[in-house]
């Protein structure tokens, strides 16, 4: 499976957009992209799933690129209960059932 | 729709103790696994399961045995708890078995071993 790399932490206001950037280098062709969020005491929430171009739900939207290298959680107008730790995952859609957690980015949200 | 129930939430136990960590799902979902979270880490695949009678092993399945029953039933026995075991246990289950379907994780077991 791909390889990710996103920032350990980041930092944001309440009511700011926030954007986080995972990079996925290796990704193979039948790969898919699915971000996770983890409050603290809680186990991880899957939010957003994407393959190509822009995803959007009621919690957030993703962007991904054309080359697939890369790709870009955005969070609208954050409050402070949005304050978790996000992961980026690389999954595999034909026969893979495994998840593969990297450390994540740890998200703060302030007044 | 009570989702993923792990039991019990915390746990303290003797080193060289035994315990079994519950984890029931009422979703129907044929793929169950067992994860660990250790301070500052992600989580890390201890045993998985695609449906009952077939289990497997993922990245760290020492000191942990797994067994599946039943559909809805997906327990994790420590068999001789050592320090290192010092944890968060997280249970997760997928429908069909494919990660792209997405995960629904329990709330974690906090298991301390001294």
């Amino acid at each position: 499976l791909a390889k990710t790399t996103q920032p350990i932490s980041m930092d944001s206001y309440e009511g700011q957009e926030v954007n986080i950037t995972c990079s996925h280098n290796n990704i193979a062709t039948n790969d898919y992209i699915t971000w996770y969020q983890q409050f603290p005491s809680q186990g991880p929430r899957f939010i957003i799933q994407g393959y190509k171009t822009k995803v959007t739900n009621e919690v957030a939207s993703l962007f991904i690129p054309a080359d697939r290298k890369s790709s870009t959680l955005s969070l609208p107008r954050v409050s402070l209960s949005d304050t978790a730790v996000y992961y980026c995952l690389v999954i595999l859609t034909g026969g893979g059932n495994k998840l593969t957690f990297g450390t994540g980015t740890q998200l703060k949200v302030e007044l | 729709n009570a989702g993923v129930t792990q039991t019990p939430k915390f746990q303290v136990l003797k080193t060289g103790q035994s315990m079994t960590l519950q984890c029931a799902q009422d979703m129907n979902h044929e793929y169950m696994s067992w994860y660990r979270q250790d301070p500052g880490m992600g989580l890390r695949l201890i045993h998985y399961s695609v449906g009952a009678g077939i289990t497997d092993q993922g990245e760290v399945p020492n000191g942990y045995n797994v067994s599946r029953s039943t559909t809805e039933d997906f327990p994790l026995r420590l068999l001789s708890a050592a320090p290192s075991q010092t944890s968060v246990y997280f249970c997760a289950s997928s429908y069909s078995g494919r990660a792209y379907y997405g995960y629904t994780f329990g709330s974690g077991t906090r298991l301390t071993v001294v």
